[in-house]
């Protein structure tokens, strides 16, 4: 089925490690982000894309690093995990020319817990 | 920057109750509405959306919304809800030419049986 794909589900990770996010959407959508969740904060955009090879900053990037080789992949790196970055990792993605009426596909989550 | 506030964090009503949740955006300029809605252990859904024309949007699982724009508003209606409505509800404002939402903190709806 057409979406985004979101790996893994779960992850635990010791302060100091590093990791990728995987995100893959099969719409041949331009924009693709990263949100983290945190309970009574809604959803913080850390990074975005709006196409191969250009991402920019969003709200909250500090501590994370993403690049776009494809327009399928967006992956999130943690450098170097801390307790703070402990939340919930969504991927969204978006056609540029009709994100009104179509808006955000959102992938099922990644839940990150830092030790 | 643009913001948006959502001033009931848990709502709890019982069946058949009617719902308002309030959304309220700070930006001046025009801009696009949009509910989401995330069910235990899922991912977010487009629940309804407003960019232009009728203030009042109909949505899906007869949830509707109203776009007031004297009052930077955007509130989230159901005239009866049901159990499988209890959910986390998101409101999120997109502005000019940009692609990024900013999301509200979210309300908690919890529907008792």
């Amino acid at each position: 089925n057409a979406g985004v794909t979101q790996t893994p589900k779960f992850q635990v990770l010791k302060t100091g490690q590093s990791m990728t996010l995987q995100c893959a959407q099969d719409m041949n959508h331009e924009y693709m982000s990263w949100y983290r969740q945190d309970p009574g904060m809604g959803l913080r955009l850390i990074h975005y894309s709006v196409g191969a090879g250009i991402t920019d900053q969003g709200e909250v990037p500090n501590g994370y690093n993403v690049s776009r080789s494809t327009t399928e992949d967006f992956p999130l790196r943690l450098l170097s995990a801390a307790p703070s970055q402990t939340s919930v990792y969504f991927c969204a993605s978006s056609p540029l020319s009709d994100f009104v009426n179509y808006g955000y596909t959102f992938g099922s989550g990644t839940r990150l817990t830092v030790v | 920057a643009q913001s948006v506030s959502q001033h009931n964090h848990h709502v709890i009503l019982s069946e058949a109750a009617s719902l308002e949740l309030g959304c309220n955006y700070s930006y001046g300029g025009t801009v696009n509405l949009f509910w989401y809605v995330q069910y235990p252990g899922q991912h977010l859904q487009l629940l309804l959306k407003y960019f232009s024309g009728d203030p009042l949007v109909k949505g899906i699982k007869g949830f509707e919304a109203e776009f007031i724009k004297s009052k930077f508003s955007f509130n989230l209606r159901k005239p009866s809800v049901q159990w499988s409505d209890t959910a986390e509800y998101f409101c999120a404002v997109n502005s000019g030419s940009a692609r990024q939402l900013t999301f509200g903190s979210g309300t908690q709806l919890t529907v008792l049986p």
